[in-house]
């Protein structure tokens, strides 16, 4: 079954407010990729964490892999109506870097104007 | 510059039909997979390819078999399709499996009935 986890499965913003989705495995990931689909679209790679404690920005956008690399997080701050779409989460076992990605069902997002 | 292609956008099938998902990339990637999407389930891998001659299951891989005609192409064919198959199916390469981004096509919209 699905080893990676994402909450909340759907999130209704309302523009220009901030949001937090959360990606939770129950085992230790070696890396964790985050990709964006928009509707009817196919999901589109949007960056890469591989460190312990990592954290990165895009513009609006901050990931972040956790400490014990077994959670990362997406934050959106001041949403967009560009914003909407599912958000994925996937990662690779631990000790495994050339197993097959694991991805979570993703959190879908809507934004209201 | 195509990426990752997939023919047929759309397919109607009746219960019991056969037919070939095609899917071809232009970027030299070793590794190509397929997955379904189904609403709330993510994606799930059907079955993948880590090289040229090579293919192994996925989480799904049942009433679906794959060829890897060679490096650039990947087919998924459904032998006897039943109405649980009705998903998006979607192609993607990375240049290894693991750690590395995986690239969609645009989907193929697949209906049984």
């Amino acid at each position: 079954g699905q080893q990676v986890m994402q909450i909340p499965q759907y999130q209704h913003v309302q523009e220009g407010e901030d949001f937090t989705t959360y990606c939770n495995s129950s085992t230790t990931l070696s890396n964790i990729q985050w990709y964006k689909q928009r509707p009817g679209g196919h999901p589109v790679f949007l960056i890469q964490l591989v460190k312990s404690g990592e954290v990165k920005k895009q513009k609006r956008l901050t990931f972040q892999f956790g400490e014990a690399k077994k959670n990362s997080s997406l934050h959106i701050t001041a949403t967009q109506t560009t914003d909407v779409g599912t958000y994925f989460c996937a990662g690779c076992p631990s000790g495994d870097s050339w197993g097959k990605l694991q991805f979570g069902a993703g959190t879908q997002v809507v934004v209201t104007p | 510059n195509a990426g990752v292609t997939q023919t047929p956008k759309f397919q109607v099938l009746k219960t019991g039909q056969s037919m070939t998902l095609q899917c071809a990339q232009d970027m030299n990637h070793n590794s190509m997979y397929w997955y379904r999407q189904d609403p709330g389930m993510g994606l799930r891998l059907i079955y993948y390819s880590a090289s040229e001659g090579t293919t192994d299951k996925g989480e799904v891989p049942n009433g679906y078999n794959v060829s890897r005609l060679n490096k650039r192409e990947f087919s998924l064919r459904l032998e006897s399709a039943a109405p649980s198959q009705t998903s998006v199916y979607f192609c993607a390469s990375s240049p290894r499996e693991g750690r590395f981004p995986q690239h969609f096509g645009d989907g193929t919209r697949l209906s049984i009935l």
